[in-house]
């Protein structure tokens, strides 16, 4: 069974940094595309950044993009987002999630996902 | 970036049909975008209900069907129960690695 478990969320000040985490099990972490998505309080889901199986290619929000850096560990099976520059608008609930591939389509769909982790930044 | 829109709320009778919408803020949505559907009740995680346009995920009910209507993707519920009450999100693929959650929709059943 696949599991995804997010730490390393908190209260953090205005302009400081964070590093969530995200541990895998239960699949072969170095062969799937993976992910971070975020969700404001009463909000919907954004996403917010992907990152190849090898760490090779990365993709950005444009929002967290040059102060956002999303970053994997296959030895560890591990997925980490480093924060900086925190403002209001990154308070949210940060979900780690498994993109899938659909070999028959060629497409690719969020399949699993972590119990989020809570960041919160004070305005 | 680019805005994906979805109603904000629909209400649906016990039994009856809702079709959900995902398009574009300029544009049409088709096949390429790579459709995906999620459903979230409130202090859950998301669930994956269909990916590519309208393939249904694992364990899902046949009463969820994805479809691309017009210039948009559509998420149908047909035959609608108590606990499809939730909040309903698209996901679109727009290249270049990025992806686009849609605003979501609130489905209430009564």
């Amino acid at each position: 069974e696949v599991h995804l478990v997010e730490s390393g969320g908190g209260l953090v000040q205005r302009g400081g940094s964070l590093r969530l985490s995200c541990a895998a099990s239960g699949f072969t972490f170095s062969s799937y595309w993976m992910s971070w998505v975020r969700q404001a309080p009463g909000k919907g889901l954004e996403w917010v950044a992907n990152i190849k199986l090898d760490g090779s290619a990365k993709y950005y929000v444009d929002s967290v993009k040059g102060r956002f850096t999303i970053s994997r560990d296959n030895a560890k099976d591990s997925l980490y987002l480093e924060m900086n520059s925190l403002t209001a608008e990154d308070t949210a609930v940060y979900y780690c999630a498994r993109w899938e591939r659909d070999d028959v389509g060629g497409t690719y769909y969020y399949d699993s996902w972590g119990q989020g982790i809570l960041v919160t930044v004070p305005s | 970036q680019t805005v994906v829109t979805q109603e904000p709320s629909f209400s649906v009778s016990p039994g009856g049909t809702v079709t959900l919408t995902c398009g574009l803020s300029s544009g049409s949505v088709s096949t390429t975008y790579w459709p995906s559907w999620y459903q979230q009740t409130p202090g859950q995680t998301p669930r994956t209900l269909i990916y590519s346009t309208s393939t249904r995920s694992s364990g899902v009910p046949d009463r969820f069907s994805g479809s691309i209507l017009g210039n948009k993707a559509a998420l149908t519920i047909t035959g609608a129960q108590a606990d499809d009450e939730s909040d309903y999100y698209c996901v679109l693929y727009m290249g270049g690695g990025i992806y686009v959650f849609g605003t979501g929709t609130k489905v209430t059943v009564l």
